[in-house]
């Protein structure tokens, strides 16, 4: 069974500071890492991806990733109250018979105070 | 370009009655997943299907859960007969591949079951 970890949180973090958000995945075989954001009675949305070792910006946004100790992270710079949300953590592993699948966390919930 | 777009957004039926939902992926991808969301589980992947055929549907719950995908535009997840344990919210998303491709989620329908 391959699983997924996150703190379920909430973390909470004041307007303007580094939120830091954590993963770890039990498959050493994962090729593929995803963050995704999800609103409040809304449905996911992809923020972030990567594929190789070390770090990948993207705006206000990093993920890191090392495979070594199977934990993927992902820096929110200058956090903004928008920025609220839950956060779930999805890693893409080999399931057999050609089958990809694509797990999930349970996700960190996010709260930046203004 | 219109995103995965699932109906209805809302559903609430009495115990025992038969649920349809829908989905239409997004034009182009081949594959199209079935996830189930709920706070104690999180994001399950229920089934999915590579180019209309069904490739793992070892998440669907049991017997009462089916999934059919007559076209490259369409696919149902029919739940007969539904009991209270099923209230979830339910997404479809589809994508271009797996393996590395992020899926791209529709809005959802919110099943409640009384």
């Amino acid at each position: 069974q391959k699983e997924v970890e996150q703190n379920s949180g909430p973390l909470s973090v004041p307007e303007g500071a580094i939120a830091s958000l954590n993963c770890t995945y039990s498959d050493r075989g994962s090729q593929s890492f995803f963050w995704y954001r999800q609103y409040s009675g809304k449905s996911p949305e992809l923020i972030m991806f990567i594929y190789s070792n070390g770090d990948k910006e993207d705006g206000r946004f990093t993920a890191q990733l090392n495979k070594a100790s199977q934990y993927v992270s992902l820096l929110i710079r200058d956090s903004q109250p928008s920025d609220s949300a839950t956060y779930l953590c999805a890693v893409n592993g080999y399931s057999g018979a050609g089958s990809y699948q694509l797990t999930f966390g349970k996700g960190t919930k996010l709260s930046v105070i203004p | 370009d219109a995103g995965v777009i699932q109906s209805p957004r809302h559903e609430v039926t009495e115990m025992g009655q038969e649920v349809t939902l829908r989905c239409k992926p997004i034009s182009g991808h081949d594959y199209l997943f079935w996830y189930r969301q709920t706070m104690m589980r999180g994001l399950e992947l229920l089934i999915y299907f590579n180019n209309n055929v069904p490739i793992d549907d070892s998440g669907m719950p049991e017997d009462r859960f089916s999934a059919k995908m007559p076209n490259a535009s369409f696919s149902t997840l029919k739940i007969q007969p539904s009991e209270p344990r099923d209230s979830a919210v339910y997404f479809c998303a589809s994508s271009s591949g797996t393996g590395f491709s992020p899926l791209h989620f529709g809005n959802g329908t919110r099943l409640t079951v009384t």
